[in-house]
């Protein structure tokens, strides 16, 4: 059974503080991505990687950062925790895209943070 | 530019058909799918279309028309396990082949 499997279902920090969310996949996959989904907003790239040392900035990568040393981890980083980031976060994992084929793409659980 | 759009919100009754339209705009069309958010709960993967037709895959069927830039989620035989969100999203070969989503469309099934 595929699996996305993400640090922690629910964390509260501090404004200011760093915040590290980890996800690990255990499919082999090439893409990794990590999403922030706000009510009414739908589901918003922050950064990708589609290799191990590489990453994509997406939509809104201000005030994060990624790290991807294992094919399997993509890591997560808020330098410094502000309000605004309070959301929930999703970690997926896909294959490459090669051509036109299905590559879905697999959600972990979901992290709810809260900034106070 | 790109955009995608979805009802927000959409009522039907238990043991009815629905369908979930979704319209976009993108330079680089590359395949279309829909997943599944119940609340609380991460997405999961229900179709993907690539052509233009129907795709049916039990008592849920998805139709593109890239001609049109349209899709739509049909559901069949609604049952209350179906109350979720279904997003629609487009893979963008302009964007590095990423997602880009609708911000989804809130059904709930009424008995």
């Amino acid at each position: 059974d595929v699996k996305v499997t993400q640090s922690s279902r629910y964390l509260v920090k501090r404004t200011g503080e760093k915040v590290f969310l980890e996800c690990v996949q255990d499919m082999d996959h090439e893409n990794m991505f990590w999403y922030r989904q706000d009510p009414g907003l739908g589901l918003r790239l922050i950064y990708f990687s589609y290799d191990v040392k590489m990453k994509e900035k997406g939509d809104i990568p201000e005030g994060y950062s990624v790290s991807r040393e294992k094919k399997e981890r993509f890591s997560l980083i808020l330098e410094s925790a502000s309000t605004n980031q309070t959301s929930m976060y999703l970690c997926a994992s896909s294959l490459l895209a090669s051509g036109s084929t299905n590559n879905e793409q697999f959600f972990g659980p979901g992290t709810r943070l809260t900034v106070l | 530019g790109q955009n995608i759009d979805q009802p927000t919100e959409m009522t039907a009754t238990e043991g009815a058909i629905v369908q979930i339209n979704c319209t976009y705009q993108t330079s680089g069309f590359n395949g279309l799918f829909w997943y599944q958010q119940h609340a609380g709960e991460a997405p999961t993967f229900l179709s993907y279309n690539v052509l233009d037709g129907l795709e049916e895959k039990g008592r849920f069927s998805s139709f593109l028309s890239r001609s049109k830039g349209y899709s739509y989620l049909l559901l069949k035989e609604l049952q209350m396990k179906d109350s979720a969100s279904y997003l629609c999203a487009v893979r963008d070969k302009n964007s590095n082949y990423q997602l880009i989503w609708g911000a989804g469309t809130k059904l709930i099934i009424k008995p």
